[in-house]
């Protein structure tokens, strides 16, 4: 069982270009999340989704987008890259329903931008 | 806004000793849930155990345990018989929905041999 899966696990990229962080689940779980994790900080909720089709804003989405078209699967894309979006990026699941469902997270993506 | 606040950057303890982190939140909701991660150096984000706030009972998870004081609005983690492999960051985090989820700042947590 594969659980949440997010390529690629490390990129630099130029100021200015632009990239797609992908993340996979296989566990049906309808809720999707993406947070970024700066040096010695804790996760921050960039965006997050509900289900297919259904995305919402977290704490710092600014400079990001998100799209949701299957269950599966959750991209991230950075338009323009900035040197403050440096960090680490974690995608995560989970299910609703009654009670503090845990999140289940990915390896991260570790993301340099010179 | 809820926020999350771990006072301790870093703490160490000896092998098979015990030790506590702190964490308090601040909220005007009523209902919602605490978690505490686990993030060794690997980078992975382990749940090592969770708190249902009308919950009175502590949650215990092996040598993992909690000290939920509601209305102090402070959600300690106990490790008994710590083990080397317990060398982490450690992360508290509150949901009022069981979904989104708010992290405090993290305390390294470094157990000696």
């Amino acid at each position: 069982n594969a659980g949440v899966t997010q390529t690629p696990k490390f990129r630099i990229l130029k100021i200015g270009q632009s990239m797609t962080l992908q993340c996979t689940q296989d566990m049906n779980h309808n809720y999707m999340y993406w947070y970024r994790q700066d040096p010695g900080m804790g996760l921050k909720l960039i965006y997050y989704s509900v289900g297919a089709g259904i995305t919402d804003k977290g704490e710092v989405p600014n400079g990001y987008n998100v799209s949701r078209s299957t269950t599966e699967d959750f991209p991230l894309r950075l338009e323009l890259a900035a040197p403050s979006q440096t960090s680490v990026y974690f995608c995560a699941s989970s299910f609703t329903g009654v009670g503090p469902q845990p999140q289940h997270f990915g390896d991260g993506t570790r993301l340099s931008i010179l | 806004a809820q926020t999350v606040t771990q006072s301790q950057p870093e703490m160490s303890v000896q092998e098979a000793e015990t030790v506590t982190l702190s964490c308090t939140y601040d909220t005007s909701e009523n209902n919602y849930y605490l978690f505490w991660y686990k993030q060794p150096p690997s980078r992975q984000m382990i749940l090592v155990i969770r708190q249902e706030a009308y919950k009175q009972q502590n949650a215990t998870e092996n040598r993992f345990s909690v000290n939920f004081q509601k209305a102090a609005k402070s959600f300690s983690l106990k490790i008994s018989d710590s083990q080397l492999g317990d060398t982490a960051m450690y992360f508290c985090a509150f949901s009022t929905s069981g979904s989104r989820l708010t992290f405090g700042e993290g305390t390294q947590l470094t157990v000696n041999p």
